[in-house]
């Protein structure tokens, strides 16, 4: 089944101490996004991918980390994490991130994030 | 930059009457403009999108939305909506003429409550 999977779902941590949300695709896409939804606020884009060995900040990049070692994994890195960055976070992919791609974007389950 | 504006940020309606929610986008060129939903406690999935061709389009579950490129707007409707038609709505625009990557930049969402 073609999917985008995150891991884990839901995550209540404290502040400083170092984290990872995973978020895995099979679908052969070539870019993959993280969003932070909040509310009022809709989706904002944190990182993207255009394909491997290839990241760019979104709108929020702060205080975030992306790599993309491997076409399939594009994990979300908080260094030090802040109650600020408490959020739904999801990850999507799709055949190509261009301008002015018609591609859909494919969604995970989400990720609940809370930072104490 | 591109961005998008949803007017209705809450809507309510009784089963069986008729929606529509307004989407604008600001951006002079190409656009492939998207609707998604995010049912409650699940991720977005794609409603319907447009890229080129009939200005109607139609998607899942009924719903379908109407570029007006004169208008900026790719208004969604749904003639007689159901109880299960409640969630979050988000409208998206892709523009541009490729190179470079924007990904999507979604509106902030109309949460859609529909009453038995």
């Amino acid at each position: 089944e073609a999917q985008v999977t995150q891991n884990p779902r839901y995550l209540i941590t404290v502040t400083g101490k170092k984290l990872t949300v995973t978020c895995s695709q099979n679908m052969n896409h070539e870019y993959m996004s993280w969003y932070r939804q909040d509310p009022g606020l809709g989706l904002r884009q944190i990182y993207y991918s255009m394909n491997v060995e290839v990241t760019d900040k979104g709108d929020v990049p702060e205080g975030y980390k992306v790599s993309r070692k491997e076409k399939r994994n594009f994990p979300l890195i908080l260094e030090s994490p802040s109650p600020n960055q408490t959020s739904l976070y999801f990850c999507a992919s799709s055949l190509s991130g261009l301008a002015g791609s018609p591609d859909t974007q494919y969604f995970g389950p989400g990720t609940r994030l809370t930072v104490l | 930059a591109q961005s998008v504006s949803q007017h209705n940020h809450h809507v309510i309606l009784s089963e069986a009457a008729s929606l529509e929610l307004g989407c604008n986008y600001s951006y002079g060129g190409t656009v492939n403009l998207f609707w998604y939903v995010q049912y409650p406690g699940q991720h977005l999935q794609l409603l319907l999108k447009y890229f080129s061709g009939d200005p109607l389009v139609k998607g899942i579950k009924g719903f379908e939305a109407e570029f007006i490129k004169s208008k900026f707007s790719f208004n969604l409707r749904k003639p007689s909506v159901q109880w299960s038609d409640t969630a979050e709505y988000f409208c998206a625009v892709n523009a541009g003429s490729g190179g470079g990557a924007d990904g999507l930049t979604f509106g902030k969402g109309t949460h859609l409550i529909i009453q038995p």
